[in-house]
């Protein structure tokens, strides 16, 4: 069955660059996710990765993608107080990334020191 | 623009009560689904609609149902509460077929006493 597993905790001092690891069993998952969750709200949309690429990079996020490993992580560069989130990688059960079936990790809380 | 919108944000049950959360999305999305969100067990899900009419079991189906008599509307139904079912609840939105993104509601708080 699909697994996704993910550390629970990051701690980074703020300014730092700060990484997130995941990884993933289905092979034939088409796209992979990072939602970001802030305290009290639901999940938000980061970034995503379509499964033939290997890095993307968007402003202070930066996704790399290993397939032979089936590892995925999330790079956030010059880490500030706002970042501070729980971090959730998914991949797809469906044909898409559609709200028919993500497959989500428990999370990853990222803490920022000052 | 709404996006998902989720009712209640709180609610508190007393054990074998039965309630309603309420989910509606103006988006035309086709595709819509409730997880359920707990302390070290990240999202698992519960129901999914791929349409009008049409509903399906996710990872963690007992104790709900479903239903989708409209593209907007997909509520989740608790027949007779357990405290097992103490979670936050989200449901969710997206466009039809190989979306990239979901949409997500604030989430419910239901606490089951």
């Amino acid at each position: 069955g699909e697994d996704v597993e993910q550390s629970l905790f990051l701690s980074v001092r703020e300014g730092d660059s700060s990484v997130i690891n995941c990884t993933y069993t289905d092979s034939s998952s088409t796209y992979l996710y990072w939602y970001k969750q802030e305290p009290g709200a639901g999940l938000q949309l980061l970034t995503y990765i379509f499964s033939n690429m290997d890095m993307k990079q968007d402003q202070r996020l930066t996704v790399l993608l290993n397939k032979k490993d089936k590892h995925l992580s999330l790079r956030i560069a010059d880490t500030q107080t706002g970042d501070s989130a729980i971090y959730f990688c998914a991949e797809n059960l469906g044909s898409g990334g559609g709200a028919d079936g993500l497959t989500f990790g428990k999370g990853t809380h990222l803490i920022i020191q000052p | 623009n709404a996006g998902v919108t989720q009712t209640p944000k709180f609610q508190v049950l007393k054990t074998g009560q039965s309630m309603t959360l309420q989910c509606a999305q103006d988006m035309n999305h086709e595709y819509m689904s409730w997880y359920r969100q707990d302390p070290g067990m990240g999202l698992r899900l519960i129901h999914y609609s791929v349409g009008a009419g049409i509903t399906d079991q996710g990872e963690v189906p007992n104790g709900y149902n479903v239903s989708r008599s409209t593209t907007e509307d997909f509520p989740l139904r608790l027949l007779s509460a357990a405290p097992s079912q103490t979670s936050v609840y989200f449901c969710a939105s997206s466009e039809q077929a190989r979306t990239t993104e979901a949409f997500f509601g604030q989430g419910t708080r239901l606490t089951v006493v």
